[in-house]
This record gives structure tokens, sequence and C-alpha cells, in this order.
């Protein structure tokens, strides 16, 4: 079947560094995607990777290595408004729009 | 704000009722979506729309149906929803092609009793 791991929760104090990994298990992949959501909001989309490698976007990075079917989501300089919880996606087809998400992980950031 | 709008935000309804949930988005866009999000389960793609036009159908049980009168619009219609039908409903719209963002809608809370 297919599916995308991901941790369920983690924890990190304001300030620090957290990855968030995900692993995919899919029959086609078109691009990993990160998505935050807070609580009683709607995701909204954070990053986008096609190639391998890392792509920053102001505080956010995310990595991608497609041999390991891997990627992650890099949050630096935390703040306690980045407590949320953050999905990983795949979208499995090139010129179609499924798009197959993670169960989510819940990051709590601690004063 | 998005720029996908959902209502209603909230709604209950008994298992015997019809409702219907309404997205509207304002991006220009060619796709929309349909998800169901349930506490703790990832996000299940239910429809997806590209010009008006079903291009997914997650065995979505017939209790469900969608309508997509234009590329603003979408709507999913209820009948004898199951308890475990409850969930949050997020709509979500794409450019078309190569787009990969999706924008979401708040969606809609439902609660069916």
């Amino acid at each position: 079947g297919q599916s995308l791991e991901q941790p369920s929760e983690v924890t990190a104090v304001e300030g620090a560094i957290v990855q968030i990994n995900c692993t995919y298990q899919t029959s086609g992949f078109y691009g990993l995607s990160w998505y935050q959501q807070h609580d009683g909001g709607a995701p909204t989309f954070l990053s986008y990777n096609a190639l391998d490698g890392l792509e920053e976007t102001g505080r956010f990075s995310s990595f991608l290595s497609r041999s390991d079917s891997y990627g992650y989501l890099l949050l630096q300089e935390l703040q306690m408004k980045d407590s949320a919880s953050y999905f990983c996606a795949v979208r499995d087809e090139g010129g179609g729009f499924k798009t197959i998400f993670g169960a989510g992980t819940r990051l709590f950031v601690k004063a | 704000e998005t720029g996908v709008t959902q209502t209603p935000r909230h709604l209950v309804m008994g298992m015997t009722n019809k409702k219907s949930l309404k997205c509207e988005q304002h991006l220009g866009h060619n796709a929309m979506y349909w998800y169901k999000q349930s506490a703790k389960k990832p996000l299940e793609l239910m429809f997806v729309y590209n010009f008006k036009e079903q291009t997914e159908n997650n065995s979505v049980p017939s209790r469900f149906s969608p309508e997509c009168p234009n590329s603003s619009h979408l709507f999913l219609h209820l009948h004898t929803l199951q308890p475990e039908d409850s969930a949050l409903y997020l709509c979500a719209s794409s450019g078309g092609g190569d787009a990969y963002e999706q924008y979401f809608g708040p969606g809609t809370r439902l609660t069916v009793t």
C-alpha cells in the first residue's frame, strides 16, 4: 500500500532546532511537500522538493533523498508560534492531482 | 485568509438528513479537492476536480456526492451518513499542470448523530 511515515510528536525548546522526518512508500513520486496546521486552522503550504537536496525558506528548510524515499523538515530558531502539526505529502502522479498525506507530527515548543 | 472559503463551518446532522457543504475559491485555480481529516489520521483525499471534470474518486462511499459546477465552486452533498463520517472536511484548490501548492479552506466540522 501507499504510506508516509512521520513521528507523531516532537517536543523542543524555544530557540532550538528540530528535524521532522518523513519516509514514504508510494507507487509514483513527483515531489514531497510540507504543510503546517495550527489547531482549528487550515493546513498551509511550507515547502516543496522535487529533486534531491536542501531547499531553504527563511527559518524552515526541507530536504529530500529520492534514493532513500526520505525527506525532512528542519525548523530553526524555534518560536512558540511554531507549535502546530506538520504534514508531509507526496504527489504521486505527474500530470494528475492525487496527493497522499502523512498522519502529521505534532510539534510542541516549550519556553 | 487563503482565498478558499467553506460554509458552513460547523454542521450537526442526523443519519437520515441531507445536507451540502460548499467551497469557493477566489484564486483562479483549475483544480479543487475534498479531503477528510479525522483525529490522528492522515488527510484522506476524497475527490479531485480539474476544470470541472472529476479526476479522482478515492473509493468514497456513495453517501458522499460531489458536484463541481465551475472551476470556482465545489460542493459535497451528504445523505444517510454514519457516525464514523464525523470529521473535519477540508476543501483545497491548486493551479493546473505542475502546480504543487494546495491552498486549503478552513474546513467544515461535521458531527453525525
